[in-house]
């Protein structure tokens, strides 16, 4: 069975533009959580969707936003890009339905993403 | 907000003894704690986790034991193999459902 895969690997933008970067949950997965992953704060809760819903929401500004689609694949969008958003933004995918089955949840590799 | 901190930045095993990764969390709330390690250029990879009415949990060359008097949780590795070598963090729940709070990971060093 194929993992969780993220596009792209690697994204350098600059202050002022948008980003949107993808995820393609494991195959039957219906939940995808979205984390930012930086050296100083660590990994942080950016959202959860589940049936192309948004399940929880973590304390980041609005110009984070994200959605999914109705095969479970995920896009999370950066609009306004601040030097402070450069990170390693993680999704992982679990089975779903009630509360996150955290040992049945898989991460991807991660989208690098370096704002100038 | 919540607080998972880690002693440790950094640690050094020989290959072959026993590791403890430690990790300090605020929320007396919290009711499920979850140890990951992360491999370079990879996403994190859940080890074991414990819930708040246990102290200890054993896994395959792994042990998490859960202090809630003074809000401590430890990863203990046995026979620490170059393998581990990773970084280590843990999470904690805070008894808000599906968001975790992560610590900011303690990077582990297998010398041959």
């Amino acid at each position: 069975k194929a993992g969780v895969t993220q596009t792209p690997r690697y994204l350098i933008k600059t202050r002022g533009q948008q980003v949107t970067l993808s995820c393609s949950p494991i195959s039957g997965h219906r939940s995808v959580s979205w984390y930012q992953q930086t050296p100083g704060q660590g990994l942080q809760f950016l959202f959860e969707y589940f049936s192309e819903t948004q399940r929880n929401k973590g304390n980041f500004p609005g110009r984070f936003s994200g959605r999914q689609f109705s095969n479970s694949r995920s896009e999370m969008n950066v609009s306004t890009l601040e030097l402070g958003d450069s990170a390693l933004y993680l999704c992982a995918s679990s089975p779903g339905q009630g509360r996150i089955a955290y040992n049945e949840q898989f991460f991807g590799p991660g989208t690098r993403l370096t704002v100038l | 907000g919540e607080s998972v901190g880690l002693h440790l930045p950094t640690l050094s095993v020989q290959e072959g003894d026993n590791s403890i990764i430690n990790c300090a969390y605020s929320n007396s709330a919290s009711d499920y704690f979850i140890w990951y390690k992360q491999e370079s250029g990879k996403g994190p990879q859940f080890i074991i986790d414990i819930r708040s009415n246990m102290d200890k949990r054993q896994g395959q060359r792994v042990t998490v034991l859960l202090n809630k008097t003074v809000k401590h949780l430890s990863l203990q590795i046995a026979a620490t193999q170059p393998g581990d070598s990773a970084v280590y963090f843990c999470a904690e729940n805070g008894n808000t459902g599906n968001q975790f709070y992560f610590g900011t990971g303690t990077s582990l060093t297998v010398i041959p």
